[in-house]
């Protein structure tokens, strides 16, 4: 199976740093997806891993380890039109979703 | 423009009456999907296409049908609907390395 953990929901503040994990069970895939989701709106793609290190783009980063099963995205600066969900997704023939994480943003 | 098309973007129908939700891309991707969201269980793949004429179920594949006659185009088919479907559908296309949504669809079956 293909199960992917990531938290529900998670609270900061304007201006602060927040790390998103994604933890997966899976034998093996392409690659994985960071796509951004708000409210009533399509996915908007972030970031794609298929190596493990570190990924940047601006605010935005995303981490794999494959060996240890875990990504995360972290967003810097955070600004009240972050407030979203964060899916990840692994891609292997099918794309698999997590169930995402909605990320409130307090000013 | 690059994008992902969909039509309609709403509609109500019922029970049985078959449906077809369009979906084109204008980007020459090979790979194009569709997707289910519903609350508390995230974005379910329908069915996917790897390239033309080639298609293969998803994880929710029950109720659905797929055509890939041409490269820009993913129509999805809703022989019999039932309430059950009633939910919010993305189509999505994409390279090597990347994947864009089409706006979506909501569906009422009523």
């Amino acid at each position: 199976g293909q199960n992917i953990d990531q938290p529900t929901e998670m609270t900061a503040t304007e201006g602060a740093i927040v790390q998103i994990n994604c933890t997966y069970q899976t034998s093996g895939f392409n690659g994985l997806f960071w796509y951004q989701q708000h409210a009533g709106e399509a996915p908007t793609f972030l970031s794609y891993n298929v190596l493990d290190g570190l990924e940047e783009k601006g605010r935005f980063s995303a981490f794999l380890s494959r060996s240890k099963g875990y990504s995360y995205l972290l967003l810097k600066e955070l600004q009240m039109k972050d407030s979203a969900s964060y899916l990840c997704a692994l891609w292997r023939d099918k794309i698999i979703f997590g169930k995402g994480t909605r990320l409130h943003i307090l000013p | 423009e690059a994008q992902v098309t969909q039509n309609p973007r709403y509609l109500i129908t019922v029970t049985g009456k078959k449906l077809t939700v369009t979906c084109s891309q204008n980007m020459n991707h090979e790979y194009m999907s569709w997707y289910r969201q519903d609350p508390g269980l995230g974005l379910r793949q329908i069915y996917y296409s790897m390239n033309v004429e080639v298609t293969d179920k998803g994880d929710v594949p029950e109720g659905y049908k797929v055509s890939r006659k041409e490269k820009r185009n993913f129509p999805l088919i809703l022989e019999s609907p039932s309430p059950n479907q009633t939910s919010l559908y993305f189509c999505a296309s994409g390279g090597r390395d990347t994947q864009y949504f089409g706006p979506g669809t909501r569906l009422t079956v009523l």
